[in-house]
């Protein structure tokens, strides 16, 4: 089975800090993904990457980079955390439609739960 | 935009119960799928639907496609307290980005 692995579990950081989330797949996947989870908000895209050095904007990518500089890891990056970023961030992969196994949906990482104070 | 609707939002239930969750859209979608996610972790995938019509069983839990592949529905059967979690459904992902659609979830709590 294909793993996503994020680097972390828990982050706390102050306000102002430069955080780095690392999240790497281990399946050859072309299509890696960047979501916040908050309560009543449900899942939303923050960025997208469908090949190595391509990214895309989601639909809350303000205040947040990203970098896929190699297939399987995708690097979110905020810029100088605030505490409105305190929240879950899950990481995800997919494989393109095209590929045997495509739209059969996303392997998600287990999650980052940051806090910014 | 794409836009799925589950219902019902919360759900609690006692052990033994059975329950329908509910996943609607207006647009049509070329495949769906169910996730559930535990408390701290990361949704996991449970099916994938992509035939109108089509009924997936995966031991306690029925998931259907509606025939117009608008909607969806899961059925769990003689409910148990693993099965409590947030219950997402997803579709889209056609594109080369293969982006999904997520709906809000429905959160279920079975108790014993």
């Amino acid at each position: 089975d294909v793993k996503v692995t994020q680097s972390s579990r828990y982050l706390v950081k102050r306000t102002g800090e430069k955080v780095f989330l690392e999240c790497v797949q281990d399946m050859d996947h072309e299509n890696m993904f960047w979501y916040r989870q908050d309560p009543g908000l449900g899942l939303r895209l923050i960025y997208f990457s469908y090949d190595v050095k391509m990214k895309e904007k989601g639909d809350i990518p303000e205040g947040y980079s990203v970098s896929r500089e190699k297939k399987e890891r995708f690097s979110l990056i905020l810029e100088s955390a605030s505490t409105n970023q305190t929240s879950m961030y899950l990481c995800a992969s997919s494989l393109v439609p095209r590929r045997l196994g495509g739209r059969k949906g996303y392997t998600f990482g287990s999650g980052t739960r940051l806090t910014v104070v | 935009t794409q836009l799925l609707e589950q219902s019902p939002q919360f759900l609690s239930i006692q052990e033994g119960e059975n329950l329908t969750v509910y996943c609607n859209s207006s647009s049509v979608f070329s495949s769906l799928q169910w996730y559930r996610q535990e408390p701290g972790e990361g949704p996991v995938l449970l099916v994938t639907v992509v035939t109108g019509g089509e009924v997936k069983k995966l031991k306690r839990l029925t998931f259907q496609f509606g025939d117009a592949r608008k909607d969806s529905s899961l059925h769990i059967t003689a409910a148990q307290p693993g099965d409590t979690g947030l219950y997402l459904c997803a579709g889209g992902g056609d594109t080369n980005a293969g982006k999904s659609t997520f709906g809000d979830g429905t959160t279920l709590t079975v108790k014993p």
